[in-house]
Order: C-alpha cells, then structure tokens, then sequence
C-alpha cells in the first residue's frame, strides 16, 4: 500500500546550525501533510502543517516545503537548539478520508550537538 | 486544561489476559483516535470515532475493540492480550470545523503495553 517514508533515520548537526528533515510521500492525492516532534516518553507534539495547495508555510524557527512533483515533503529548524533534539514524524492525509486518518512515516531522530 | 490523559503509563499483561486502556479529553473534541507505536515504526491506528456513539476500523484493528459513549471518554480494550500487541498506544483528539477535521490531533503521552 502507500505510505509515507523518510530518507534518514538519523541526523546529527551543530547547535545554531540550521536542519533539514525530509520525507517522501507516494499518495499524490493526499490534500494535507504535518510535522510532529516526539521526545522521549512522550506523546507526538504537533509542529507545523500544510495543505497540498501551499508550498511553503513558516512558524517560529520552522518552516515546510511541500514539493508535489517530486511528493517531496522537507521540515527546516533554523538556528538548531538542543531542545530540538526527538524524533520527527511527518504525516499525510489521504483524500477522502476528511483528515480523520492520519498515514505516519517511520521516524527521523534529530540529535543536536553542543 | 489537561489536554489529552491516558491512563495506565505502564502495563505487563499475560497472554490471553484482558484489560481496558483509557483515555479522556477535556477539550470536547469530537474526534478520537487510538494509535500504536512499534519500534522503527511510524504510528499506525487502530480505531477511531467521529463522535459518541460513532466508531470506526483503522488500519490495524484487529484484537482491538473499542467504544464512545461521551465525548471525553475513548477506552481502548484488549480482550486476550496477544504477545504481538506489545507496544506503546497514543490516544489522540481533534476538533471537527465544517466537514473535516482540519486541526491538528493532541496527543497523550502513551501507554506502554508489555504482553508476556
């Protein structure tokens, strides 16, 4: 079936440096994609979103780009701070499904050096 | 405001036990979602409802039965635990605005199911 996929298990960067996450989606008709963080022992925290009519949208420090030629989905945390450090979860939701069924992808962990 | 609370934290369960796990919101979402969690996994959900008294299938429902009779409750229940359903479970909720359920799902911090 389809799913929602991440090219790297694991990135490690520099405290104040900028991040890069990425994510790969195969449903070209899913209309709505979201970030979550999940720190150790606790539940997914929603960080940013977008709908598939976007292509870019910013909240504080965040930003996503959504690239629907290549379903090319990519989170950016400018200035990395360790309080950054969990793993990052995109999602997409399928159409037809009103946003009541959430397709996640496996996980990216983000370890921040100081 | 609590959010989203799921209770227990912890839970070792033998094979072919039951057990209920719960989760209340005090937010009147009316939409709720139970989610599992396994190793190198994304989430995958399990059951959800629109509303009480409304409840679906999700991609892995399988040994799973749930129900809705408020809008702050939505317990999850195992009726003969099975060693493959070891995991950590997520409840979450959002609000409805118009047809679909635009705002982002609050989640719990998890149950961590050990069956042994």
């Amino acid at each position: 079936g389809e799913s929602v996929g991440l090219h790297l298990p694991t990135l490690s960067v520099q405290e104040g440096d900028n991040s890069i996450i990425n994510c790969a989606y195969s449903n070209s008709a899913s209309d709505y994609f979201i970030w979550y963080k999940q720190e150790s022992g606790k539940g997914p925290q929603f960080i940013i979103d977008i709908r598939s009519n976007m292509d870019k949208r910013q909240g504080q420090r965040v930003t996503v780009l959504l690239n629907k030629t290549v379903k090319h989905l990519s989170l950016q945390i400018a200035a990395t701070q360790p309080g950054d450090s969990a793993v990052y979860f995109c999602a997409e939701s399928p159409p037809g499904t009103g946003r009541r069924a959430l397709t996640f992808g496996s996980g990216t962990r983000l370890q921040v050096q100081p | 405001n609590a959010g989203v609370t799921q209770t227990p934290k912890f839970q070792v369960l033998k094979t072919g036990q039951s057990m209920t796990l719960q989760c209340a919101q005090d937010m009147n979402h009316e939409y709720m979602s139970w989610y599992r969690q396994d190793p190198g996994m994304g989430l995958r959900l399990i059951h959800y409802s629109v509303g009480a008294g409304i409840t679906d299938q999700g991609e892995v429902p399988n040994g799973y039965n749930v129900s809705r009779s408020t809008t702050e409750d939505f317990p999850l229940r195992l009726l003969s635990a099975a060693p493959s359903q070891t995991s950590v479970y997520f409840c979450a909720s959002s609000y409805r605005s118009g047809s679909s359920y635009n705002s982002p799902l609050h989640f719990g911090n998890g149950t961590r199911l050990t069956v042994t």
